[in-house]
């Protein structure tokens, strides 16, 4: 089943820049979506499609591919960006999502 | 706007069949492209996906659970129905259902339910 590897934890002071990443094998080939998780609520979708952002998602998150990882970019983060953050492709052999192990955003 | 809504059982006994309902507005499963699928997430652990449908019928699983999962839809009363068999303390987790308006490579969860938290002891 593929994989997708992302750090457990990132930390990060308020209006600097965090960058949380997701790797996978051939992940270029791949489109990746995120999601933003705070504590006790659902999911939401912050960027799909690889940079992707649904309506009403700041400009500040943003996201990339290069090589074999993915990235998503929070810029000038807020104490509110604080949650759980995980990534999302297709696994093409096995025909179905996975999800990474998900990266607890910190705000310093 | 598009909602969903988990409900059930709050609490299963080991080995019973847990049966999970997702009802929803705002979209139909009779429309192309649009799929719902269901999520779980342990307490303190990271999201697993379990199954979806797609407005054709057809439908995915887990390789982990697929033995132990149903998933069906039933568009006139805009439901999906999630079963899973021989339940035991560690499928304790909260239980979401989610839309996609995507398929495969282009699959992804753009709105999700609140939740319902399952409990599964003796």
């Amino acid at each position: 089943s593929y994989v997708l590897t992302q750090p457990p934890s990132v930390s990060v002071a308020p209006g600097k820049t965090a960058r949380i990443t997701c790797g996978g094998n051939n992940i270029g080939g791949k489109s990746v979506h995120w999601y933003q998780q705070k504590p006790g609520q659902a999911p939401v979708l912050v960027i799909y499609y690889d940079g992707d952002r649904p309506s009403g998602i700041p400009e500040r998150f943003s996201g990339s591919k290069s090589g074999n990882t993915a990235t998503l970019t929070i810029s000038r983060v807020e104490a509110g960006d604080e949650a759980d953050y995980y990534c999302q492709v297709w696994d093409s052999i096995g025909d179905h999502p996975v999800f990474g192990g998900g990266t607890k955003l910190t705000v310093l | 706007q598009i909602t969903l809504k988990e409900s059930g059982p709050t609490l299963v006994k080991p080995t019973q069949t847990l049966t999970l309902t997702c009802t929803f507005s705002g979209f139909s499963l009779s429309t192309s492209g649009v799929g719902v699928g269901w999520i779980r997430q342990p307490p303190g652990k990271a999201l697993e996906w379990l199954a979806l449908i797609y407005w054709d019928d057809d439908k995915r699983y887990s390789p982990s659970l697929k033995s132990r999962l149903t998933i069906s839809k039933d568009t006139s009363k805009n439901q999906v129905v999630l079963t899973m068999t021989n339940m035991d303390p560690v499928d304790t987790a909260t239980y979401y259902c989610a839309h996609s308006g995507g398929r495969n490579y282009y699959y992804y969860m753009d709105v999700w339910g609140k939740g319902t938290t399952v409990t599964v002891s003796s």
